[in-house]
């Protein structure tokens, strides 16, 4: 079974504080990939970043960089100096031949 | 192509009727998803076609729901007898089915729907 946890339900940071968000992961496949989408308020899901099953190899992209660790199941999210408009909800996501999405965390970035 | 359409944006509608949504993917996109996600939830998976053919559904999607997408192009949610509970917002995304599975899924900005 696929299957994604996000076990930090809210997180709430001051702006250029340095957040992570957590996920876990469960899948019986050996080729999978792993995205990080955002929802801000107006609804709309937007990808950020992907890691497929084969790559651990860990990356910064600008303000993002993601840790993911097959040992643990794990691919973490950072956001280096947070600002206000990071503020959303953020989505993890396990793809096989279909997509599976965490319960989601709430950021809050706060001025 | 401006990315994935659905329409209607908002429905209101009375208990025990029937809604019908509406998603258009990316014109090349062949794989296709309906997903429910309610306040506080991340999307829950209902149902994904790869061109015309219905590969999975989910024991969310009960015998009131049904999903079509006749000619590998747009595609269609209905809910029969609507409930409720059925009140939420329903996404759809595509994604290509070129380069395997590594492809990201571009999000409609979903249909929300209030059954009073």
């Amino acid at each position: 079974a696929q299957k994604v946890t996000q076990a930090q339900t809210e997180i709430s940071v001051v702006e250029k504080e340095d957040v992570t968000l957590d996920c876990v992961y469960e899948t019986r496949d050996t080729t999978y990939y792993l995205f990080w989408y955002k929802q801000p308020p107006s609804g709309e899901l937007v990808f950020l970043i992907r890691r497929n099953s084969f790559d651990e190899q860990n990356e910064i992209s600008g303000r993002y960089s993601w840790n993911f660790q097959k040992s643990t199941s794990s691919f973490n999210f950072t956001i280096t100096a947070s600002q206000v408009v990071d503020s959303a909800v953020y989505f993890c996501a396990l793809i096989t031949y279909d997509m599976r999405f965490g319960a989601g965390t709430r950021l809050t970035v706060k001025p | 192509d401006t990315g994935v359409s659905q329409n209607p944006r908002h429905k209101i509608t009375k208990r025990g009727q029937n809604v019908t949504f509406r998603c258009d993917p990316i014109s090349e996109h062949n794989r296709l998803y309906w997903y429910r996600q309610t306040l506080g939830q991340g999307p829950e998976f209902l149902t994904y076609f790869q061109n015309e053919a219905q590969l999975e559904k989910s024991r969310l999607l009960s015998d009131r729901f049904s999903a079509e997408r006749p000619k590998g192009s747009f595609s269609t949610l209905e809910i029969q007898r609507t409930e409720q509970g059925d009140s939420a917002m329903y996404l759809c995304a595509s994604r290509t089915g070129q380069g395997g599975v590594n492809t990201e899924a571009f999000f409609g900005q979903g249909t929300r729907l209030t059954v009073v």
